[in-house]
């Protein structure tokens, strides 16, 4: 079946400007991650959404962030005022559900945003 | 101290030979652990779930020493393909809630011919 996409694949905006990046999760899963990865750097946690529940927005890095989830299913990443330091590689990841010792997350492939 | 932490490497090594690298946590609480591998410009995929008792997946090992909170992956009979960067992943929680899921940096691997 259809893994998670994202798109862009690559982005590249002026400072200053406005991104919004999508992601479509696979179908039926029920919880969905935003994260971001500098080069070189780890995985770093941006929001996380499960269900109808309210989204947990503890990893956005500040009030530019924001995401939604609309119909439980597909996600979008807004990025306000881009910043240079804005520039990475945006991962969205996506699992069947949120408990168990076994929560395999299935990452899409990514957008690579850069911020001039 | 950080919560996750890997060595960055890179560990160089021969085809066929046995690697193996750990991971340390900094919370005691820390509930469920798992391996993903991370190819270059792509996205990571879980490799294994780490459990209490050790957990063998073919050429790889995965254990879990909870009193001196480490983790480690050792990986047998290394081949070409095994090149990668691997992310020690650690959750508060015994499931997936984000609120407690981190990642390591990651640790660098190239398997030499």
């Amino acid at each position: 079946g259809a893994g998670v996409s994202q798109s862009p694949s690559n982005k590249v905006t002026e400072k200053g400007k406005d991104v919004e990046l999508r992601c479509d999760p696979i179908s039926g899963h029920t919880a969905l991650y935003w994260y971001r990865q500098s080069l070189g750097q780890g995985l770093e946690f941006l929001i996380y959404f499960q269900g109808n529940s309210a989204p947990d927005k503890s990893g956005l890095p500040s009030d530019r962030f924001s995401a939604e989830r609309t119909g439980g299913s597909v996600s979008t990443l807004t990025i306000q005022r881009t910043q240079q330091e804005d520039s990475a590689v945006y991962l969205c990841a996506s699992s069947l559900v949120s408990g168990g010792n076994y929560n395999e997350q299935f990452f899409g492939p990514g957008t690579r945003l850069t911020v001039l | 101290r950080k919560e996750v932490e890997q060595d960055p490497g890179p560990f160089n090594v021969p085809e066929g030979a046995t690697v193996a690298f750990n991971c340390t946590y900094s919370n005691s609480a820390s509930q469920s652990f798992f391996w993903y591998r991370q190819d270059c410009r792509k996205e990571p995929k879980l490799l294994m779930s780490v459990y209490s008792s050790g957990n063998e997946d073919g050429r790889f090992t995965a254990q879990l020493n909870r009193a001196s909170q480490y983790i480690s992956l050792l990986i047998r009979d290394s081949k070409l393909s095994d090149s990668a960067t691997y992310l020690c992943v650690v959750n508060l929680h015994s499931g997936g809630g984000a609120d407690g899921l981190t990642f390591g940096k990651g640790t660098h691997l190239i398997i030499q011919p």
